[in-house]
């Protein structure tokens, strides 16, 4: 299994552009989500998914969009990019229930710097 | 609204000395919690779960409690040495896979 991996590894963007985070993860997870990472401020909640076709806000969602039309996939969509989205981009996905199969798997992030 | 905090933000100790990490949560309302550890420009990697049912788990040099009633756990490291150097974030899973972080401490294990 390859887990959880994040396309690109790092992006240049100017003020304005748009673009799209790959994420995908092989190990049928119903649970994905979306974190970016600041320094002082930890990990934020952007968008997360309980399964294919629902899609929700967590808690810094504006400027971004998501889609989940496949298990697999949860794709992250800068509208149009913003300094203050400059960041290290982290994607996660984990499956309901007990023990070990509720542990989170974090893809590698993607950094982005938005000029 | 749930509030995870990390006491201290970097902690540097002589190698082979046990520590303790802590973390603290606002609301007991929790589906269990992760301990990860992140290398500099690296992910997370998940090192300990504990259910909420659970008070502890332990994994090789690891040990993490958690008593949720007082909103409390900490990451116990044995005989510590300089690869256990890096930042290691607690987090609560709130439902829906969802996690709230704390912002991490910094460990520094000296030779």
């Amino acid at each position: 299994n390859a887990g959880v991996t994040q396309t690109p590894k790092f992006q240049v963007l100017k003020t304005g552009q748009s673009m799209t985070l790959q994420c995908a993860q092989d190990m049928n997870h119903e649970y994905m989500s979306w974190y970016r990472q600041d320094p002082g401020m930890g990990l934020r909640l952007i968008h997360y998914s309980v399964g294919a076709g629902i899609t929700d806000q967590g808690e810094v969602p504006n400027g971004y969009n998501v889609s989940r039309s496949t298990t697999e996939d949860f794709p992250l969509r800068l509208l149009s990019a913003a300094p203050s989205q400059t960041s290290v981009y982290f994607c996660a996905s984990s499956t309901p229930g007990q023990g070990a199969g509720e542990t989170q798997y974090f893809g590698p992030g993607t950094r982005l710097l938005v000029l | 609204k749930q509030e995870v905090t990390q006491i201290p933000a970097a902690l540097s100790v002589p190698e082979g000395e046990n520590l303790v990490l802590n973390c603290s949560f606002t609301d007991s309302a929790i589906y269990n919690l992760q301990w990860f550890r992140q290398d500099p420009g690296k992910g997370l990697t998940s090192l300990l779960l504990i259910q909420s049912s659970q008070r502890e788990q332990t994994s090789g040099r690891l040990n993490a409690s958690l008593d949720k009633s007082s909103g409390r756990s900490t990451l116990y490291i044995a005989a510590s040495q300089p690869g256990d150097s890096a930042t290691y974030l607690c987090a609560v899973t709130i439902g829906g896979g969802k996690l709230i972080f704390g912002q991490g401490t910094e460990l520094s294990v000296k030779p």
